[in-house]
C-alpha cells in the first residue's frame, strides 16, 4: 500500500539554526500539507500546497517558514531560524483531491523537532 | 472557522467494553475524518465519511450531517485499541483539516 514517508524521524537543533524537514508524498497525489502538533496540544494546520504553489497558510506559517517541491517527489518544510516554540511533531500529508471533493488524507509518520 | 469538539477527553474502560467517542462541529462539511494517533505519535486515518455509517472490523463510525455530529464506536475493545482518537473536518476548497483535541482511550486488560 502506498505511504507517505518523512525524514528524519527526530531532529534536534539549536535555537537560531535552519532545519529542513522532508516528506515524500504518495506519487499521484495532488494536494500536500504540513501540520504540526506541539506536545500535549491538538494538531494544527500550517500550510497547503497545490500545483507548485501555496494554496493556503495559517497564521503560524510566518516568514520563517517556507515550503517547496524541488523535484516532483519531495515536499520540504524549511524553518529558517528555529525558536524554542517550534519544538513539535511535524506531519506531512497528501491527498488525491481535486479540491472539490473531500478525499482521505494520508499522513506521514511525523518528524519530532526538538529545539534547544 | 470550524470549531471541532470531542468528548470525552479521556476514557478508561475494561477490555471487552463497547466504546463511544463523540465529535461535533460548527460549520457544515463535505466529510469528516476519524484518525488514530499511536503512543509514538504517528497518525493513521481510520475513516472518512460523508453520510450514514461505515464499518471496519470492530470500528464503526456514524455521522449526522444535519446535527453536525459524528460518533466513533469500538466493539469488543482490546488493550491494543489504546490510543488517541481524533476527529477532523476539512475546509471546502483545499481540504485542510481542522482537528479536534482528541480522546485518549485506555483499555485495561
Amino acid at each position: 500500500e502506498p505511504e507517505v514517508t518523512q525524514t528524519p524521524s527526530h531532529q534536534v537543533t539549536q535555537m537560531g539554526q535552519e532545519v529542513i524537514l522532508r516528506c515524500v508524498p504518495i506519487s499521484n497525489h495532488l494536494y500536500f500539507y504540513w501540520y504540526r502538533q506541539i506536545l500535549g496540544q491538538k494538531v494544527e494546520f500550517l500550510v497547503s500546497f497545490y500545483n507548485n504553489e501555496i494554496s493556503e497558510k495559517s497564521e503560524i506559517f510566518d516568514d520563517q517558514f517556507s515550503v517547496e517541491r524541488p523535484d516532483g517527489s519531495n515536499f520540504t518544510l524549511k524553518i529558517r531560524s528555529t525558536k524554542l516554540e517550534d519544538s513539535a511533531m511535524y506531519f506531512c500529508a497528501s491527498t488525491g483531491t481535486s479540491g472539490r471533493l473531500a478525499y482521505e488524507q494520508y499522513f506521514g509518520p511525523g518528524t519530532r523537532l526538538t529545539v534547544t | 472557522k470550524n470549531e471541532v469538539e470531542q468528548s470525552p477527553q479521556n476514557l478508561t474502560a475494561q477490555e471487552g467494553e463497547f466504546i463511544t467517542i463523540n465529535c461535533s462541529y460548527s460549520v457544515g462539511i463535505s466529510a469528516l475524518h476519524w484518525l488514530q494517533q499511536h503512543p509514538g505519535g504517528g497518525i493513521v486515518s481510520l475513516f472518512m465519511l460523508s453520510s450514514g455509517k461505515k464499518k471496519h472490523g470492530r470500528l464503526i463510525a456514524t455521522i449526522n450531517i444535519q446535527e453536525k455530529h459524528s460518533s466513533l464506536h469500538i466493539t469488543a475493545s482490546h488493550p491494543r485499541d489504546s490510543a488517541v482518537y481524533i476527529c477532523a473536518v476539512p475546509s471546502f476548497g483545499n481540504e485542510k483539516l481542522t482537528f479536534g483535541t482528541g480522546t485518549r482511550l485506555t483499555i485495561i486488560p
